[in-house]
């Protein structure tokens, strides 16, 4: 079982619906969650970072976080093309005090 | 000022060149990181430094090496490189070696190893 895991997509909405982007994570005591997004060939840029079991809002960007089920989402809504991108979401892993990486999700908002 | 800066944004090199990677950081920020980066896959960590410690994923070979002439600078040295070295190179830096701080990223630098 690799320790974060997201869907690799692509993941197509349609342009003004919300995009839901999902992403697992195996070490129970994980702290911290961060969502990047990462257009190609450019570098990862923070999106949203969640601590605490709820929603965290931020414009159109939505994070939330559920430590007992062990997944964090980030929505998207009123999707526009220019969020079509891959997101990767990042876990701090207690057991080895590193950030552990998803693989991403490729979103594609369709006009 | 929330700006990591990474020269070369571009780097073609040969196989028997030495070449060196330079990261920079004005935020006061306590650690750094370099990442290496393939198409379509995650970033993956090859150096940490904070508090003037190294610390190192242990499946990086030895043809990388860091260096930290000073808290705001972390240069990656590139000596007898291999074409599967050829990557996007992310350097990073956060407040802290801390979970709950977040990590800034450079524009990275494309390296081709030919």
């Amino acid at each position: 079982q690799k320790e974060v895991e997201q869907n690799s997509g692509p993941l197509s909405v349609p342009e003004g619906a919300i995009a839901s982007l999902n992403c697992t994570y195996s070490d129970r005591g994980s702290q911290s969650f961060f969502w990047y997004r990462q257009y190609s060939g450019k570098s990862p840029e923070l999106i949203m970072f969640i601590y605490s079991n709820g929603d965290k809002e931020d414009g159109r960007f939505t994070a939330q976080l559920n430590k007992a089920s062990q997944y964090v989402s980030l929505l998207i809504r009123d999707s526009q093309p220019s969020d079509s991108a891959t997101y990767l979401c990042a876990v701090f892993m207690d057991s080895n005090y590193q950030l552990i990486w998803g693989a991403g999700t490729k979103l594609i908002i369709k006009p | 000022d929330t700006e990591v800066t990474q020269t070369p944004k571009h780097l073609v090199m040969g196989m028997t060149n030495k070449k060196s990677l330079k990261c920079e950081q004005h935020m006061g920020h306590r650690a750094m990181y370099w990442y290496k980066q393939k198409a379509k896959k995650p970033p993956e960590l090859m150096f940490v430094y904070s508090y003037e410690k190294l610390s190192i994923n242990e499946s990086v070979p030895s043809r990388f090496s860091p260096e930290c002439p000073n808290s705001s600078l972390l240069n990656l040295h590139l000596h007898a490189l291999q074409p599967e070295d050829s990557a996007l190179y992310l350097c990073a830096s956060s407040q802290e070696r801390h979970p709950n701080t977040e990590a800034f990223f450079g524009q990275g630098t494309r390296l081709t190893v030919v």
